[in-house]
C-alpha cells in the first residue's frame, strides 16, 4: 500500500517567495496533520483536519501560513511570503478519523530551505 | 495538561547489549501511548502502541515496551541492540479530547559495533 506522499522532497527558494507543500494522505484516512520539525523546536503540530475540515490551527505560526484540504486525497500548506526562519522539515501525517487508538502515518517530509 | 517526557537526549549502547529508551507521561484518564522511530531523512515510523490490556507490548523490529501505571512510564526496550537501530526515537501520548498526538522531545539512540 502507498503511504503518505509528500512533494516536493526538497525545496530551496529565496525569501519573499511563495512556497507550496503538497500531501496525499493514505486512502481511507480521514484525519490529516501538518507538522514542522527543527533542531531548536523539535516536532510541532501546525494544523489538522478531520474530513477535510480544519479542526485546530493553533499551531500555525503566523498569517503567512495557510493550509487547505480541498478533498480527501489532497492537502496543501502554503507560506507567503517565506522567511529564512521558516526553514525546516515539514511533515504530513494521516490517520483514520476518530482513530484515537490508531497511529498516525507520516510521509517522508519536505525539507525547506529559505535563503 | 497531557504531556510526555523523554529524560535522555541520547542513549549509547554496544551492539548485542540490551537497550532501554525512557518515557514518562502525564495524562488524565487512561493513556494511549505510542513509540515512533525516525531514521535520517525519513518521516516518523510507528513502532508500537499501548491502548489497554497486557502491560508488555511487542512491536516492529524486535522492540517492545512496558507500560507501568504506578510509575507512569512506557519505556522502550530491545533485548539485543543492532547498529541499524541507531535512530531518533519519539514517545507520544494521545490527547483524549482531540486527535492530537503529544510528542516527547526525542531520544537519539546510538548503537556502537
Amino acid at each position: 500500500d502507498a503511504g503518505v506522499i509528500q512533494s516536493p522532497r526538497h525545496e530551496v527558494t529565496e525569501m519573499g517567495q511563495e512556497v507550496t507543500l503538497r500531501c496525499k494522505p493514505i486512502s481511507g484516512h480521514n484525519s490529516l496533520f501538518w507538522y514542522r520539525q527543527t533542531m531548536m523546536r523539535g516536532l510541532e503540530l501546525l494544523i489538522y483536519f478531520n474530513n477535510n475540515v480544519p479542526i485546530d490551527d493553533s499551531g500555525m505560526p503566523e498569517d503567512r501560513f495557510s493550509a487547505k484540504m480541498p478533498n480527501a486525497s489532497f492537502s496543501t500548506l502554503k507560506i507567503q511570503p517565506s522567511e529564512p526562519r521558516d526553514s525546516a522539515v515539514y511533515f504530513c501525517a494521516s490517520s483514520p478519523y476518530g482513530g484515537q487508538r490508531q497511529p498516525q502515518h507520516f510521509g517522508d517530509g519536505t525539507r525547506l530551505s529559505i535563503l | 495538561a497531557q504531556s510526555v517526557a523523554q529524560p535522555e537526549d541520547q542513549v549509547n549502547v554496544a551492539e548485542g547489549n540490551p537497550l532501554t529508551v525512557k518515557c514518562t507521561y502525564s495524562v488524565s484518564g487512561n493513556p494511549y501511548l505510542f513509540w515512533y522511530v525516525q531514521y535520517p531523512n525519513r518521516g516518523l515510523q510507528f513502532l508500537l502502541k499501548y491502548i489497554t490490556g497486557d502491560n508488555l507490548v511487542k512491536g516492529s523490529y524486535g522492540f517492545e515496551a512496558e507500560f507501568n501505571k504506578s510509575q507512569t512510564s512506557f519505556h522502550l526496550k530491545k533485548p539485543s541492540a543492532l547498529v541499524s537501530d541507531s535512530a531518533l526515537y519519539f514517545c507520544a501520548v494521545r490527547d483524549h479530547n482531540t486527535d492530537k498526538l503529544i510528542f516527547g522531545t526525542g531520544t537519539r539512540l546510538q548503537v556502537f559495533p
